[in-house]
């Protein structure tokens, strides 16, 4: 079946615009995760859903940060003001156990902020 | 200290070598840990997952746990040069609450290159 996948696949914003990076879940997946990945680093944890709830957010680096997964599928990790240090691979994974022990990536979305 | 500990290498091994990549974690409640194979420019693949004490065999690849020691390694037999990538180490560990969600913690990963 399909993979997750993400939208856009590279993205060039100036600092201060706003940005917002698509992730659709393979089919039926209740855990969603959005991860950070900088240069030559693994994934860092940003956020959490289980349906459409977000049950964690504590890995989102400022209020600029926000994500919603408003139907429980699709979710929309949103950065305001971009900043050059938002510069990074984002990524997406989804899971269909509630604890998400298995988790796959999508391709992810390289943002770059000039 | 870093929660999940990979050596960054790279680790170069010739074709048709079994490579050895490590990692240890330092949250001894940590209940499932995870390989990913990532390529340059692309996202990571899961190769494999390990839950309990021990070896787990697939393939040419198997995951070692051993919890005591907080260290888990992956062996990849008759090393290819496809085999070439970064490989990252992930652990779930529990929340504060008690539970766990499967938020992983990767390691910075290890780069492996297999030479013909």
């Amino acid at each position: 079946g399909a993979g997750v996948s993400q939208s856009p696949r590279y993205k060039v914003a100036k600092r201060g615009q706003d940005v917002a990076l698509r992730c659709d879940p393979i089919s039926g997946h209740v855990s969603l995760f959005w991860y950070q990945q900088a240069l030559g680093q693994g994934p860092e944890f940003l956020t959490y859903f289980q349906n459409e709830a977000q049950l964690d957010k504590s890995g989102l680096p400022s209020d600029r940060f926000f994500a919603e997964r408003p139907e429980g599928s699709v979710s929309t990790l949103k950065i305001q003001r971009t900043q050059q240090e938002d510069s990074a691979v984002y990524l997406c994974a989804s899971s269909s156990l509630t604890q998400g022990y298995e988790q796959y990536f999508g391709p992810g979305t390289r943002l770059t902020v000039t | 200290q870093k929660e999940v500990e990979q050596n960054s290498g790279p680790l170069s091994v010739p074709e048709g070598a079994i490579a050895s990549l490590n990692c240890t974690y330092s949250d001894r409640g940590s209940q499932s840990f995870f390989w990913y194979r990532q390529y340059s420019g692309k996202s990571p693949e899961l190769i494999m997952f390990i839950y309990s004490n021990g070896d787990k065999e697939d393939g040419r690849f198997t995951a070692q746990l051993n919890k005591a020691s907080q260290y888990v390694s992956l062996l990849i037999r008759d090393s290819q040069p496809s085999d070439s990538a970064t490989y990252l180490c992930a652990v779930n560990p529990f929340g504060a609450g008690g539970t766990s969600y499967g938020k992983l913690t990767f390691g910075q990963g290890t780069i492996l290159t297999v030479h013909p």
